[in-house]
């Protein structure tokens, strides 16, 4: 099954403890973004990646980092997470060639940071 | 990419058409027109897409005006599962990976 699947689903933290939330995708896809999403302000991206190395920030990147080693993986990093970052997040991918320009969403991954 | 402007909020009886607006008065001439849709805090959902004509899919029809300076997302016969939140998206195709979502509109459909 076509998928993009996030990890782990619900966290609570503390303030200033590094956490990695994971990114999988088993389309192929070469897009894959991070977005988060917060009351009355909508979607947001953080950052995207256009392929494996290839990275870029969105419109909230600050406090937040990203990899993209592996086609398949795009993880968030929170280095020094701060009670302002408490959001729901979400992956997505889609194909750099297919139209419509279709983005594959994950299931989200809620976070609290106290 | 062209502003978007939908309203907060609507409710729909149910099996009655949903009808969305979405302004996007500065659209440019290769700028399509996307719809997706969330369902209660699940990952966003592509709908349907369109550049100039009217366009219809299994679940929903989008009607563009002739000056593309608008459009409707019509949802046939809403069902109560249909009660979400919609997003109208106006974007150049090959422009990298920005998708701005805005706070689109918050459908209620009423049994």
């Amino acid at each position: 099954e076509a998928q993009v699947t996030q990890n782990p689903r619900y966290l609570i933290t503390v303030t200033g403890k590094k956490l990695t939330v994971t990114c999988s995708q088993n389309m192929n896809h070469e897009y894959m973004s991070w977005y988060r999403q917060d009351p009355g302000l909508g979607l947001r991206q953080i950052y995207y990646s256009m392929n494996v190395e290839v990275t870029d920030k969105g419109d909230v990147p600050e406090g937040y980092k990203v990899s993209r080693k592996e086609k398949r993986n795009f993880p968030l990093i929170l280095e020094s997470p701060s009670p302002n970052q408490t959001s729901l997040y979400f992956c997505a991918s889609r194909s750099g060639l297919a139209r419509p320009e279709t983005q594959y969403f994950g299931p989200g991954t809620r976070l609290l940071v106290l | 990419d062209a502003k978007t402007t939908q309203p907060p909020s609507m409710d729909c009886a149910e099996g009655r058409a949903a009808n969305l607006p979405c302004n996007h008065s500065t659209i440019s001439g290769n700028e399509y027109v996307y719809w997706y849709r969330q369902i209660h805090s699940q990952g966003p959902q592509y709908i349907i897409h369109g550049l100039k004509n009217n366009e219809t899919n299994e679940m929903a029809s989008l009607i563009i005006t002739e000056d593309r300076k608008s459009s409707t997302l019509i949802l046939p016969h809403a069902t109560l599962r249909d009660t979400a939140v919609y997003y109208c998206i106006v974007r150049l195709p090959n422009t990298g990976n920005q998708f701005y979502f805005g706070t689109g509109t918050s459908l209620t459909v009423i049994p």
